[in-house]
């Protein structure tokens, strides 16, 4: 079984703080890393995939970073805003293969 | 537009009764997955298909059972429901073509199945 670890478990931040979160995975046999968005009664939603050592990712105010060699990704989110607070899910999928492992996510939640 | 569609939304069953999830998905994706979500666990996989008549035993399978008789459809069969299934229940595609964004998933909008 693959080991996807998250960090932190949750997070409480004010409204316009800056914040990261950390995913680490398995550094052989890589093939993509995922970031997905998941608020509450809803379906996951996919922000970023990353194949690439060095790859980094912008969707307005959230980024990513991709660091293959070592094995982790961070997920940096900019000015946070009370729409904001989900879950933010990793998943690594490895070589010759389409499964997704996830992580058992980040939960941020944005104080006003 | 091309969605991914779970029936029903929600379903109480019986200890020991046999139940079926439907998974339906019209973006001619080859792969299709199943999670359950349990508190402290994140998403685990139960079972997924790679492509018709392909189907594959992911980390939980025990208890559960998947066929892949066209594209469009997984349905997700409990055999004997227990209350260690009590669950949300997603499905999931991608579209596994071997190139770009191959591996990006969609998921459907749940199942919470109550097993009592």
């Amino acid at each position: 079984i693959l080991n996807v670890e998250q960090s932190p478990q949750s997070l409480h931040v004010q409204e316009g703080d800056s914040t990261n979160f950390t995913c680490s995975f398995p550094s052989s046999n890589f093939y993509a890393l995922h970031w997905y968005r998941w608020e509450t009664a809803k379906s996951p939603e996919a922000l970023f995939v990353m194949t690439l050592n060095g790859d980094e990712k912008k969707k307005g105010r959230i980024s990513a970073t991709l660091n293959t060699k070592e094995g982790y990704s961070y997920l940096y989110i900019k000015g946070s805003q009370p729409e904001d607070s989900a879950t933010y899910l990793c998943a690594f999928t490895g070589a010759g293969s389409y499964q997704l492992t996830f992580g058992k996510g980040t939960k941020l939640s944005v104080i006003p | 537009d091309a969605e991914i569609t779970q029936s029903p939304r929600h379903k109480i069953t019986e200890t020991g009764r046999q139940v079926t999830l439907a998974c339906h998905q019209t973006w001619n994706h080859n792969n299709m997955f199943w999670y359950r979500q349990d508190l402290g666990h994140g998403l685990r996989l139960i079972h997924y298909s790679y492509g018709v008549q392909d189907t594959n035993k992911g980390e939980v399978s025990d208890g559960y059972s998947v066929s892949r008789s066209n594209t469009e459809d997984l349905p997700l069969t409990l055999e004997s429901a227990a209350s260690s299934q009590t669950s949300v229940y997603f499905c999931a595609s991608s579209p596994g073509t071997g190139h770009g964004r191959d591996t990006e998933a969609f998921f459907g909008q749940g199942t919470r199945l109550t097993v009592v």
